[in-house]
């Protein structure tokens, strides 16, 4: 049973360009979050997609959005990129209702490094 | 709003000892959920523990407990029988609601890192 697998692991870009992340939901999880977590720091909430819509966002720039396709998996995208947005960005995916103990399932990453 | 506070930026212990690793949170909530997440150099992040606030025992999974003392907003994991293995960043998290109503979000500390030497 394959867990949660985003690509690509690494990527580097230019300030000013554009990204595309990408996550495939452990088997059988309807949702995915997105966290970004700058070095040092702990995870920070990006926005959560369920039945292909932004269901709960936290504190990010309209420049952050995303999309959930039919098979559950999702993509984050990230337009006009800052050196501040160089960061893990790691993807984690559940069952909505899930049972109260239901933990989330992260993926390993992918790291972005904005040069 | 939820905050974790993790105060310990690092800790040592040896190899077959126990160690404590710090968090306290604050909500408003009455019902709210308590995760230690461990997260190797590999960058993911592994589920260690749970512990609802509404639990009246302390959680434990294997090698892993967490001291819930709910007073106090202090929610501590003990790691007993330490291994090289466990040597790792340690993060606690804190998600609002039961989490049987619908979408998680959860907060982070900032982590602790724990070497666990030979």
């Amino acid at each position: 049973d394959a867990g949660v697998t985003q690509s690509p692991t690494h990527l580097i870009k230019t300030r000013g360009q554009q990204v595309t992340l990408r996550c495939s939901p452990k088997s059988g999880h309807d949702t995915v979050s997105w966290y970004q977590q700058a070095l040092g720091q702990g995870p920070q909430f990006i926005f959560q997609y369920y039945e292909e819509e932004e269901r709960q966002r936290g504190n990010f720039p309209d420049r952050f959005s995303g999309h959930q396709f039919p098979n559950y998996s999702s993509e984050l995208n990230v337009n006009a990129l800052l050196l501040g947005d160089s960061a893990l960005y790691l993807c984690a995916s559940s069952f909505l209702l899930g049972q109260r103990k239901e933990k989330l399932f992260f993926g390993s990453g992918t790291q972005l490094s904005v040069l | 709003a939820q905050k974790i506070t993790q105060t310990q930026p690092g800790m040592f212990v040896q190899e077959k000892e126990a160690v404590t690793l710090d968090c306290t949170y604050d909500t408003s909530d009455q019902s709210y959920g308590l995760f230690w997440y461990k997260q190797p150099s590999s960058g993911e992040m592994i589920f260690l523990i749970y512990q609802g606030s509404y639990d009246e025992q302390n959680a434990t999974e294997g090698r892993y407990s967490l001291n819930f003392q709910k007073a106090r907003k202090s929610a501590n994991l003990v790691i007993s029988a330490s291994q090289l293995g466990d040597s790792a960043m340690y993060f606690c998290a804190m998600r609002e609601g039961q989490g049987n109503t619908g979408f998680q979000k959860l907060v982070f500390g900032t982590g602790t890192r724990l070497l666990v030497s030979p």
